[in-house]
């Protein structure tokens, strides 16, 4: 099974900073099937990127991934306010699919 | 629009069944991968099974083998988890996802395991 291992588990971080998420797989995983969600506290988790570089609809463009293989990454070029939450890779090009941890965005 | 919608969740005891429900809309169903996440209170998202097309292969958690039955019917664009000797730990929110390039989830229904 492919392990999926975010970094870091917390990120502090002020508003207007830049922000860069880590996901780590176990092995090499498909590109396209792999995606980001965040999700804020109370709310169901909310589709980011897919297809490892792909913007979901309506997503700021401040928001981009990258990464291929094993090692993909998350950017927040500028942090807005609403952008502190907690944000998960997924992997499901292979089953059982498998999401990270978490990685925990907070303000500084 | 693209809709999945899940039903059945609810209180149920330690060691009783469940089973949830997702109706899906707006798509061909029966052309794409489908599969169940889950999200315990206050913890990260988990897989807990998926299931191709046709219901010919399916996949699971392996904390979820021999408990949790994932299924289909096509003819009724529904998918479903039959979710037998649950255990507190299983208390969770479940989303019904489509695994496609550009996935869908719905928007959950809540599993309460307790006495």
């Amino acid at each position: 099974d492919i392990v999926l291992t975010q970094s870091p588990g917390t990120l502090s971080l002020s508003p207007g900073e830049r922000a860069t998420l880590s996901c780590r797989a176990s092995q090499s995983v498909s590109s396209s099937f792999f995606a980001w969600y965040q999700q804020k506290p109370g709310q169901t988790p909310s589709l980011l990127i897919y297809g490892a570089s792909n913007r979901a609809a309506g997503i700021p463009d401040r928001f981009s991934g990258s990464g291929s293989g094993t090692d993909f990454t998350l950017t927040i070029s500028r942090l807005e306010p609403e952008d502190f939450a907690v944000y998960y890779c997924q992997q499901y090009g292979s089953s059982p699919y498998s999401f990270g941890q978490g990685t925990k965005l907070e303000i500084k | 629009e693209v809709q999945l919608v899940e039903s059945g969740g609810g209180l149920v005891q330690p060691g009783g069944s469940l089973r949830l429900s997702c109706a899906a809309s707006g798509f061909t169903f029966s052309s794409y991968w489908m599969s169940w996440v889950r999200q315990a209170p206050g913890m990260g998202l988990e897989c807990v099974a998926n299931i191709n097309q046709d219901g010919s292969e399916k996949y699971y958690v392996d904390s979820m083998k021999g408990r949790f039955t994932i299924s289909r019917d096509n003819a009724k664009n529904s998918l479903y988890l039959q979710m037998n000797s649950l255990r507190a730990e299983d208390t969770a929110v479940y989303y019904c996802a489509r695994d496609s390039v550009l996935p869908v989830w719905g928007q959950g229904t809540t599993v309460t395991v307790s006495s």
